[in-house]
């Protein structure tokens, strides 16, 4: 079974659409994370959650808000689309306290056109 | 912003070792290095930590300076499937659990070539 799974893969949206993706890890961890790389490659932190409470919002648009229905599973709902959204999405989860490894999701590729 | 430096690419010949050095000169007490990698188009898959002492598992080993201002992820034996980005990244860890977030800084591509 996959650790961390996100859905969709992909997503080809029109500028100004709302749009969602879901990230779901069946680990048992109680912080999750999301990601965006973009075309550079740079890979950076967008949010993290810690039993349901954001811990660390890293200067992200409001457009884009993380929603953790329960512990297994945190989406992200993202509004008025732009050019610049386009990137790599990804999700991660670890387990509080030290020393532990973040798992990562596969990855959903956005792009708006 | 990351607190490493890494060389942005290097190559391997495929069975030999790879060495993929790291600085991280700002390092603190609390501080451990981390590798992960990124294989094309996947998402991040860790490889190893450390604090000060080297440290090795089924998928490479870590050589920590003595004075921790750099360190060297080693791959024994490279194979194809190594190309990667390999990241080095320092995280603070508090008693009681870690603070802060995995930085990614832009990494260093490691090419195996047959």
């Amino acid at each position: 079974d996959t650790a961390v799974s996100q859905t969709p893969k992909y997503l080809v949206t029109q500028m100004g659409n709302d749009k969602s993706i879901k990230c779901e890890q069946n680990l048992g961890h109680d912080t999750m994370y999301w990601y965006k790389q973009d075309s550079k490659k740079f890979l950076k932190i967008m949010f993290s959650y810690n039993n349901k409470e954001l811990i660390i919002n890293e200067t992200v648009p409001n457009r884009f808000s993380p929603k953790s229905p329960d512990k297994a599973h945190l989406n992200l709902h993202i509004n008025s689309l732009e050019l610049g959204d386009s990137a790599v999405y990804f999700c991660a989860s670890r387990e509080q306290g030290a020393l532990t490894e973040a798992f990562f999701g596969q990855g959903t590729r956005l792009t708006v056109v | 912003d990351a607190k490493t430096t890494q060389p942005p690419s290097m190559d391997c010949a495929e069975g030999r070792a790879a060495n993929l050095p790291c600085n991280h000169s700002t390092i603190s007490g609390n501080e451990y290095v981390y590798w992960y990698r990124q294989i094309h188009s996947q998402g991040p898959q860790y490889i190893i930590h450390g604090l000060k002492n080297n440290e090795t598992n089924e998928m490479a080993s870590l050589i920590i300076t003595e004075d921790r201002k750099s360190s060297t992820l080693i791959l024994p034996h490279a194979t194809l499937r190594d190309t990667a980005v390999y990241y080095c990244i320092v995280w603070r860890v508090n008693y009681g659990g870690s603070q802060g977030n995995l930085i990614f800084g832009k990494g260093t591509k490691l090419s195996v070539k047959p």
